[in-house]
């Protein structure tokens, strides 16, 4: 079974700042099969990168994805005030595993 | 507008049994992988289940498998829960949710799940 391990578990950053968001698996994964949801508090989740590095429609270009085989990153190149929420990756593998999230809070 | 609602959770005894359903609407629904995800309060999230569009592709977590069934109902556009032997550590948030699965062509690949519902919340407790 694949593990997927969230890094850090708090990030705490101001309003305008660079979030980088690291997601690492046990072993190498397909980066097709790669994906970031973003969830606020009392919310369901909502898809944020496909793909490994694709936006869906309309999903503001501060977001992004990168990485292959074992490491993968979502970048928030600024971050604006709804942006703070948890982050999860998720692999759509054999066993549908998620990380355990990241938590961006305003510092 | 494409929307899914839940509904069936409630409290129930460790042992017990409860069947969630999901409520689709405002899209082909036989089209699209349908599937389960659960949160347990202030947890991360876990895939439970999920069910091809024709009904015939089924996957279960191992936490879940030989007690709960996934299953569909096209001509209602409807998915089902059905959770038997219920322990406490099954309480959590319920998510109802679409994708299309593993497109194949011209790649496999996989585009998320773009829909979710609001979710319904399952107690299980003596």
């Amino acid at each position: 079974e694949i593990v997927l391990t969230q890094s850090p578990a708090i990030l705490s950053l101001s309003p305008g700042e660079r979030a980088t968001l690291s997601c690492r698996a046990s072993q190498s994964v397909s980066s097709n099969y790669l994906v970031w949801y973003q969830q606020k508090p009392g919310q369901a989740p909502t898809l944020v990168i496909y793909g490994t590095s694709r936006r869906p429609t309309g999903f503001p270009e501060r977001f992004s994805g990168s990485g292959s085989g074992t490491d993968f990153t979502l970048t928030i190149s600024r971050l604006e005030p709804e942006d703070f929420a948890v982050y999860f990756c998720h692999h759509y593998g054999s066993s549908r595993t998620f990380g355990q999230g990241t938590r961006v809070e305003i510092k | 507008e494409v929307q899914l609602v839940e509904s069936g959770g409630g409290f129930i005894q460790p042992g017990g049994s409860l069947r969630l359903s999901c409520a689709a609407s405002g899209f082909t629904f036989n089209t699209y992988n349908m599937n389960w995800v659960r949160q347990a309060p202030g947890k991360g999230l876990e895939w439970v289940a999920d069910i091809s569009g024709d009904g015939t592709s089924i996957f279960y977590a191992d936490s879940v498998k030989g007690r709960f069934t996934i299953s569909r109902d096209n001509d209602k556009n409807s998915l089902y829960l059905e959770m038997n032997s219920l322990r406490d550590e099954d309480t959590a948030v319920y998510f109802c949710a679409r994708d299309r699965g593993i497109i194949v062509v011209p790649f496999p690949f996989y585009f998320g799940v773009d829909v979710w519902g609001q979710g319904t919340t399952v107690i299980v407790s003596s």
